[in-house]
């Protein structure tokens, strides 16, 4: 059972160009998240899907954009890099039937460094 | 907009002793769930303990447990007979509508 899983696990890029990072799971899960990590702030909410073509702003989606075509994949993309998006990205997934808000599960993140 | 404050950027407790990690946490919901993430050196972040606020009674999940005071907006954390296994970051986090928000993380050392 592969879980959550993010590719790739590393990137480098430069400023300026297209990054699409990956996430992908094997559970049916409802719910996708992704986060970023940065030094000082723990993990800030980017966007997150509610089911396949539902998706919504977190607290951070400025200079991100993130698309849900199969419940299984959450693909997060930066359109342009900027250094200040150097960090790194978790993806989660949950089951959240109704009201009750379920237990996020996390991939193991991916590194991203814009030169 | 809700928030979540460790106040302890750093912490160390000896084998097999007992430590408290502290969160404190703002919000005008009233339903709501509280967590507490591993985050060892792999990076993989694991759930350890969640507590959902209409429950009163702590959670406790083996040498974990927490105490929950909703009316202080307080949600610490115990680790019992801790192990050098238990060295790795560790985040609370407050989750209401599908929105999670995460404390800034305590650094946890067990020493030999």
């Amino acid at each position: 059972d592969a879980g959550i899983t993010q590719s790739p696990r590393y990137k480098i890029t430069e400023t300026g160009r297209q990054v699409t990072l990956m996430c992908h799971q094997t559970w049916s899960h409802s719910y996708m998240f992704w986060y970023r990590q940065d030094l000082g702030h723990g993990l800030r909410l980017i966007y997150y899907s509610a089911a396949a073509d539902i998706t919504d702003k977190g607290e951070v989606p400025d200079g991100y954009v993130v698309s849900r075509s199969k419940t299984e994949n959450f693909p997060l993309t930066l359109e342009s890099a900027t250094r200040s998006q150097t960090s790194v990205y978790f993806c989660a997934s949950s089951e959240s039937p109704g009201t009750r808000y379920e237990t996020q599960y996390f991939g193991p993140g991916t590194r991203l460094l814009v030169l | 907009a809700q928030t979540v404050t460790q106040s302890q950027p750093e912490m160390s407790v000896q084998e097999a002793e007992t430590v408290t990690l502290s969160c404190t946490y703002d919000t005008s919901e009233n339903n709501y769930y509280l967590f507490w993430y591993k985050q060892p050196p792999s990076r993989q972040m694991i759930l350890v303990i969640r507590q959902e606020a209409y429950k009163q009674q702590n959670a406790t999940e083996n040498r974990f447990s927490v105490n929950f005071q909703k009316a202080a907006k307080s949600f610490s954390l115990k680790i019992s007979d801790s192990q050098l296994g238990d060295t790795a970051m560790y985040f609370c986090a407050f989750g209401v509508n599908n929105d999670m928000r995460f404390g800034a993380g305590t650094r946890l050392t067990v020493k030999p």
